[in-house]
């Protein structure tokens, strides 16, 4: 059974400081890797995806690969009280659906 | 600024009845998911088309859930009858192509009583 793991939280980060969210998934099939941002009572909502090894920077956010780990990691530099929300790792192989993780819940202290 | 419609945004119902749920995926996509959202049990695919054709309802109860596209403007989620454990928030998501960029409606917050 395909799985996408992620540590559940709260991770509890300062503001300014950078936040480390990760994310291990079961299938070595994988091949794309989204990462959603999921306010509290809102929809999730695509803000980074991944496909090759190495880094992904957008803005603020940086997405982390390495398929020989089978982790997808996640920094939000400067962090923001804005940016509290409860982050979901996703994975695709080919053709087939996204598998979600539970989600990591994110708390940027002012 | 296209998106995901879905209606109604809140249900209040009582157990045993039928509820509908419906989504407008964004013009062009061609592939629409349901997903179901509990606290316990995180994001759970219950069907998903292409091209208005059913590919998997797997994650489905069969005897009381069934989804439908009857056009490509749009997907229905029906229960019948409805049970207190239906209680969550259920979304839909269109992509355009892959499986893969899914963009999210608002969901319909589901309680029954």
């Amino acid at each position: 059974q395909k799985e996408v793991e992620q540590n559940s939280g709260p991770l509890s980060v300062p503001e300014g400081a950078i936040a480390s969210l990760n994310c291990t998934y079961s299938d070595r099939g994988s091949q794309s890797f989204f990462w959603y941002r999921q306010y509290s009572g809102k929809s999730p909502e695509l803000i980074m995806s991944i496909y090759s090894n190495g880094d992904k920077e957008d803005g603020r956010f940086t997405a982390q690969l390495n398929k020989a780990s089978q982790y997808v990691s996640l920094l939000i530099r400067d962090s923001q009280p804005s940016d509290s929300a409860t982050y979901l790792c996703a994975a695709a192989s080919g053709n087939t659906p996204l598998v979600f993780g539970k989600g990591t819940r994110l708390s940027v202290i002012a | 600024d296209a998106r995901v419609t879905q209606t109604p945004r809140h249900k209040v119902t009582e157990m045993g009845q039928e509820v509908t749920m419906r989504c407008q995926p964004i013009l062009g996509h061609n592939t629409v998911f349901w997903y179901r959202q509990t606290m316990m049990q995180g994001l759970e695919l219950l069907a998903y088309f292409r091209n208005r054709a059913p590919l998997d309802d797997s994650g489905m109860p069969k005897d009381r859930f069934s989804a439908e596209m009857p056009d490509a403007t749009l997907a229905t989620l029906k229960i019948q009858p409805s049970e207190p454990r239906d209680s969550a928030v259920y979304f839909c998501a269109s992509v355009r192509g892959s499986y893969n960029e899914q963009f999210f409606g608002p969901g319909t917050r589901l309680t029954v009583l």
